[in-house]
């Protein structure tokens, strides 16, 4: 089955500066690949998604890249602000899975003032 | 749009009983919703993808007449833990997608359930 394993744990940033969080999967054949964010106690808000047939996306700060090749995404957040603090996860699914996600284990962001 | 809702959002009970918790997609027709467990500062663990009309598929180690899992409808899945005890007590929540192929889950405000 697929896994995923993101990196890093944790992440503390001064507000305005970015922040970077990279994952990896294994299963060749997923081709959706949604972050979601979740502050203590909350849901998990889809914040950006991209599918294979794409590269990269935007979406005014927040951006991912994927490489198909290498089998890695990132997600990249610039000009921080507090507000962005919470627990990011990655996710992949495969097209083979019922529309099933394998989550990363998640990645604790700090934006400091 | 994309709406789901998850009731309750708390809940404590004694040792021994059954508590069940309810997943509703608001605004879409939700033909696969998945059930998740997440202890504290840990990702999401599928538990269970439930498709309307049909058994529950359930991940391996999650046994499967502990967590009673019901889709009776393309809006309402129901999550039922059968005689919770304190190492049951955790973050449950679900998720639901919509009709067609490539569809993004969106997730239910969870339920913390406590078991004394």
């Amino acid at each position: 089955g697929e896994n995923v394993e993101q990196h890093p744990s944790t992440l503390s940033v001064q507000e305005g500066d970015s922040a970077v969080i990279k994952c990896t999967y294994s299963d060749s054949a997923s081709n959706y690949f949604p972050w979601y964010k979740q502050e203590l106690g909350k849901r998990p808000q889809l914040i950006i998604d991209i599918r294979s047939n794409v590269g990269e996306k935007k979406d005014q700060r927040i951006a991912v890249t994927l490489n198909k090749t290498a089998k890695h995404f990132s997600l990249h957040i610039t000009e921080t602000q507090p507000e962005d603090s919470a627990v990011y996860f990655c996710a992949a699914r495969s097209t083979d899975s019922w529309g099933k996600l394998q989550f990363g284990a998640g990645t604790q962001v700090v934006v400091t003032p | 749009g994309a709406v789901v809702s998850q009731h309750p959002s708390w809940v404590i009970c004694k040792s021994g009983t059954s508590v069940k918790i309810e997943c509703r997609s608001l605004d879409f027709q939700a033909t696969t919703m998945f059930w998740y467990r997440q202890f504290p500062k840990q990702s999401l663990m599928l538990m269970a993808t439930s498709n309307e009309g049909s058994k529950a598929t359930y991940e391996q180690g999650v046994e499967k007449d502990k967590f009673l899992i019901n889709h009776a409808s393309l809006t309402l899945s129901t999550l039922t833990v059968t005689s919770a005890h304190p190492e049951d007590s955790s973050f449950y929540i679900c998720s639901a997608t919509g009709v067609g192929n490539n569809q993004p889950q969106h997730f239910g405000d969870g339920t913390r359930l406590s078991i004394l």
